[in-house]
Order: C-alpha cells, then structure tokens, then sequence
C-alpha cells in the first residue's frame, strides 16, 4: 500500500538558518509525484514544490528544495534561510501516475522558527 | 485570479443532522478533490470529480456524498452526522490537462463541528 511518512512531530530552527524536513514513501509504482504543503493555523494548504518520479534533477523553488532520493525513497524538504513566517505544518503528500489526483499525506511536521 | 473558495468556513452541526459544504475551483480548472483532516492528521482523500462524475473514491462511507456543476463548482454532502465526522475539510482543484493532472491547490477548507 502507497505510505508518506514523516517521522519528525515537531521542529525548531532559528531565523536565517537552514532546515531539513524528513519525508520517506512507499509505492510500487513507477510513476508517481511528490508534493510537499504549508498549512498555517488558517488552515489552507499552500502549495510549496513538486518532484515527478522521472526528474532527474531535485526541484528548486525560491527558497525550497526538494532532495529527492529515490533508491532510499525519501523526500526531503529544505528551506534556506528561515523566516519566522514559516512557522506552519509542513505536509508530504504523494500522488501515484499522472491522471489522479488523489494524494495521499503524511502526518506532517510542524516547524517553529524563533529569532 | 481567484483562487478555490469555500463555504462557509466554520459549520456547527447536531448529531444526525445533513450538512453541504461548497468549493468553487481556481479559474481555468475542472478537476475538483475534496479531503478529510482531522485534528492532528494529514488530509485523507473523500473523492474526486471531473465532467460532473465522481471519477475516485476514497474510503469513506455512502454518507458522504457529492456533486459537481457545470460550471465545475461542487459539493459535498454529509448524511447523519457523526462526532467522528467533526474535522476541516478541504477542497483542491486542478487541470485535466490531456488526462495529466496538474498540480493541486487547495481552499482555505470548512471547519464543521459536529455536536
């Protein structure tokens, strides 16, 4: 069965400082695409990165990056420089083939920045 | 551009009763998803739907059903409420574009209280 785990409840960084999010999943698919979303206490989830299964590069937006690993299937969120607007729950969501939509995410990390 | 909307942002409800909750997509999307999260949990996937059919379903029961307009909007019902039911519930839309999904943004969800 498809599974995104995130394994860190909870994470501390301070301002200007890098930050790794975990994210390990399972499928036995070859296709697939990996999502990573910010929910802050509003409760929207904002869309952050996307990495398809046959990228070859790891994705880059602004600020985020995605180390994506695949032989050790894992998904790894980095945010450079933190501000103290990341503060939020931090979601790894996978999403088997292209034509779905349906993803399915993992109990989320949520990252606390302090100055 | 609007992003995906929906209403009403906060529903308290009776055990037993039947509640409608309402997502209109982002402009220029067809697709429209929506997503259970309870307290403390990533989003679980209810269904989706696309050319006013219902083309997934997660694992939820009959209760919650839905429905999907020509103008792509769409709604999601909920029969004989349970306490269980008490969660935030997300809309996502997306792009069928040449049966290739794309990526999903979400509302800022409905938070129902079921009491």
């Amino acid at each position: 069965a498809q599974k995104i785990t995130q394994t860190q409840p909870g994470m501390f960084v301070q301002e200007k400082e890098a930050v790794t999010l975990d994210c390990t999943y399972d499928t036995s698919d070859q296709s697939y695409g990996l999502f990573w979303y910010k929910q802050p206490s509003s409760g929207e989830m904002i869309f952050l990165i996307y990495q398809g299964s046959y990228d070859e590069q790891n994705a880059t937006e602004g600020r985020y990056s995605l180390n994506f690993q695949k032989a050790r299937k894992s998904a790894n969120l980095v945010i450079s420089a933190s501000q103290l607007g990341d503060s939020a729950m931090y979601f790894c969501a996978m999403r088997e083939g292209r034509v779905t939509d349906k993803l399915i995410f993992g109990t989320g990390t949520r990252l606390q920045v302090f100055p | 551009d609007a992003g995906v909307t929906q209403s009403p942002t906060h529903l308290i409800k009776t055990r037993g009763q039947q509640v409608t909750l309402r997502c209109s997509p982002k402009s220029g999307h067809d697709t429209v998803s929506w997503y259970q999260q309870a307290l403390g949990q990533g989003p679980q996937f209810i269904f989706q739907y696309y050319e006013e059919e219902e083309r997934q379903r997660g694992n939820f029961p009959d209760r919650f059903s839905g429905h999907q307009f020509p103008n792509y909007s769409s709604e999601l019902n909920v029969n004989a409420l349970l306490l269980g039911d008490s969660a935030l519930y997300l809309c996502a839309s997306s792009l069928n574009r040449d049966r290739v999904n794309t990526e999903a943004f979400f509302g800022q969800g409905t938070r129902l209280t079921v009491v």
